[in-house]
């Protein structure tokens, strides 16, 4: 069974740093991309990064690009986003994907809160 | 960027209704499109994908149809379980795009 844990989340002041992590098992790691999406308090969701299987190939929503930095160990199972220079709107559930070619977002974890305020 | 638009926003049914949700893409996107069901404090899980194809594990009373640019999710005799949001995505090109949202109440 595919088991995504993020980890991470916290209250932070606007401009400061934060490193979420997730967690995979129940399949080859090495083997999928990753997304991380999240969700802003009574809001839709929003794509923020991608990575792929050999981190080869990253992706960002033009709202983080410049301040998240997407990576990935295939040797520890998982997937890191590491933040900076947060703002208020960056307040959210943060949740990590398993992403397929073919078939999208397959498997998402349970979220991470972040919450950036002063 | 490839915008989605999901109609209606909000919707009310009655336990045993069958109600159809549509998105529609600004471009063509073929068939990469999924659709995901969210309730309150969970994650969102997926339910369709290539637009037609159903998750491992979901009910058959959700079905998916569209290519191009307009998709449509159905869900027939509704369920007490099903009120919930639904969001529809597509993931043919960067950014990823979702909809905003339908949000399915009980009447």
């Amino acid at each position: 069974e595919v088991h995504l844990v993020e980890s991470g989340g916290g209250l932070v002041q606007p401009g400061e740093s934060l490193r979420l992590s997730c967690a995979a098992s129940g399949f080859t790691f090495s083997s999928y991309s990753m997304n991380w999406v999240r969700q802003a308090p009574g809001k839709g969701l929003e794509w923020v990064s991608y990575i792929s299987s050999s981190s080869s190939t990253k992706n960002y929503a033009d709202s983080v690009w410049g301040r998240f930095t997407i990576s990935r160990d295939n040797a520890q199972n998982s997937l890191y986003l590491q933040m900076s220079s947060l703002r208020a709107e960056d307040t959210a559930v943060y949740y990590c994907a398993r992403v397929d070619y073919y078939h999208g977002m397959e498997d998402w974890g349970q979220g991470t809160t972040v919450t950036v305020s002063s | 960027d490839i915008q989605m638009t999901q109609s209606p926003s909000s919707l009310s049914a009655s336990v045993g209704d069958r109600v159809t949700i549509t998105c529609r893409a600004s471009q063509g996107i073929s068939n990469r499109l999924a659709w995901f069901q969210q309730k309150p404090g969970k994650a969102p899980k997926s339910l369709i994908s290539a637009a037609s194809s159903l998750q491992s594990g979901v009910p058959s009373k959700f079905s998916g149809s569209g290519s191009g640019t307009d998709f449509t999710l159905t869900i027939s005799s509704l369920q007490p379980e099903d009120f919930a949001t639904y969001y529809c995505q597509q993931y043919d090109s960067f950014p990823l795009t979702f909809g905003q949202g339908t949000r399915l109440e009980i009447k």
